[in-house]
């Protein structure tokens, strides 16, 4: 059974309009994470939630933001996206955070930009 | 900056074959991770690896952290068609807590 459950698998969107994308867990992880894999680079950390604690990357623009309304779900807004954010979206999770901690990782969420 | 550096970027081999791929930095890490990813899929984690000099066996895989823990090597025995993937290595990026940096990867082929 599916633990992290991300939707949709495939988004396209416009220059300039709003998309969300959506993070689901099954496992009641206290941290969920977000990161951006573009094309053959490596997954970036844009934030993540410790409970209801927001944690920024100081990298992430400000385009980007997210929202935890309870501990299963997790949402990524994209306010306006450009082309440069057509990229793989990966929401992970794991249980207390901290670097030996495994970290549980959805199957994706493919953005188009159009 | 940390930075995790893998080594090859692109490998094809035949079934059969043996391989090793490299993760190094010029910084200590208290641990690294190694994930697989498939196309179209999240990362999945094989191992963690904590102390310095640790070899860790996975069926056909051994992992090995180095000593100064700077480094780590992934060695497949013998790969099969189903090793095909993307190998990522990782490790705390410092800062926040559980933030993970990860190489770029090493995109394994392997041919039947």
């Amino acid at each position: 059974d599916a633990m992290v459950i991300q939707n949709p698998r495939y988004q396209v969107t416009q220059f300039g309009k709003p998309v969300t994308l959506s993070c689901s867990q099954t496992l009641n992880h206290n941290v969920m994470y977000w990161y951006q894999q573009k094309s053959s680079q490596a997954p970036k950390l844009l934030f993540h939630y410790y409970d209801k604690d927001f944690n920024n990357e100081a990298d992430t623009p400000d385009n980007f933001q997210s929202r935890r309304p309870n501990t299963s779900f997790c949402f990524l807004d994209i306010r306006s996206p450009g082309l440069g954010d057509a990229a793989m979206y990966l929401c992970a999770t794991s249980r207390v955070g901290g670097t030996t901690d495994t970290q549980y990782f959805g199957p994706g969420t493919r953005l188009t930009v159009l | 900056t940390q930075l995790l550096e893998q080594s090859p970027q692109f490998l094809s081999i035949q079934e059969g074959e043996n391989l090793t791929v490299y993760c190094n930095s010029s910084s200590v890490f208290s641990s690294l991770q190694w994930y697989r990813q498939e196309p179209g899929e999240g990362p999945v984690l094989l191992v963690t690896v904590v102390t310095g000099g640790e070899v860790k066996k996975l069926k056909r895989l051994t992992f090995q952290f180095g000593d100064a823990r700077k480094d780590s090597s992934l060695h497949i025995t013998a790969a099969q068609p189903g090793d095909t993937g993307l190998y990522l290595c990782a490790g705390e990026g410092g800062g926040s807590q559980g933030n993970l940096i990860f190489g770029k990867g090493t995109k394994l082929s392997v041919k039947p």
